[in-house]
């Protein structure tokens, strides 16, 4: 079975700064996707980005980036420019061979002005 | 519809009563799920619809937990005698269901339910 930890449960950062949160996975599958997804408090899950497990080349969207350590089992999402829309809880997710989604505990991003 | 839709959005029930959470997916997406959120925590898969058929059904918690779905569109997940443990957000999600590994799913904003 699969697992996703989110270690930090909360994190703060000032507007306009960068943040990096992090995410490590278990799975003894080889081919499999990981995903951020972000639950503002309207409760809406968004898709932010998602990568690939056979792509080497980190995923890029915008202000959003990862850093996939597909060795390490870790994916880490950095938020460059931070902007106050960006506070929401930020959650982890892996899916494989199957359909379902599997994700971290999640955690709280507070974008201070 | 541009987007997955569930209602209500917030329901409020005693303890016992039965509830139905409707998830209405994205049009064309054949793959519907449906997911649990306690409060503080991450979601937990509840099952998973493709077309009408529900080839999983693992994640529901209990034989108080039932899913239908009608065609590829309109998904009802009801729960009789709701107990207090019940109280979550319960999320929907679509997508198109053509390769499962490489689906992205898309989310509707969830019931809030509170068993009092």
């Amino acid at each position: 079975a699969q697992t996703v930890t989110q270690s930090q449960p909360e994190m703060s950062v000032q507007e306009a700064e960068t943040v990096t949160l992090s995410c490590t996975y278990d799975t003894s599958e080889s081919n499999y996707y990981l995903f951020w997804y972000k639950q503002p408090p309207s409760r809406q899950m968004i898709l932010v980005i998602r990568q690939e497990a056979y792509k080497q080349q980190n995923a890029t969207e915008n202000r959003f980036s990862v850093n996939f350590q597909k060795a390490a089992k870790s994916f880490s999402l950095k938020i460059s420019d931070s902007q106050l829309g960006d506070t929401a809880m930020y959650f982890c997710a892996f899916a494989g061979s199957n359909y379902k989604l599997t994700f971290g505990k999640g955690t709280l991003l507070t974008v201070n002005p | 519809g541009a987007g997955v839709s569930q209602s209500p959005s917030n329901k409020v029930t005693e303890k016992g009563k039965d509830v139905e959470l409707r998830c209405d997916p994205i049009s064309g997406h054949t793959a519907l799920y449906w997911y649990r959120q306690r409060l503080g925590q991450g979601l937990e898969f509840l099952i998973y619809f493709q077309g009408n058929s529900a080839p999983d059904k693992s994640g529901l918690p209990s034989d108080r937990f039932s899913a239908e779905r009608t065609g590829e569109s309109v998904s009802t997940l009801t729960i009789q005698r709701t107990q207090q443990e019940d109280s979550a957000v319960y999320l929907c999600a679509s997508s198109l269901g053509l390769a499962t590994v490489t689906d992205t799913q898309y989310f509707g904003p969830g019931t809030r339910l509170t068993v009092l």
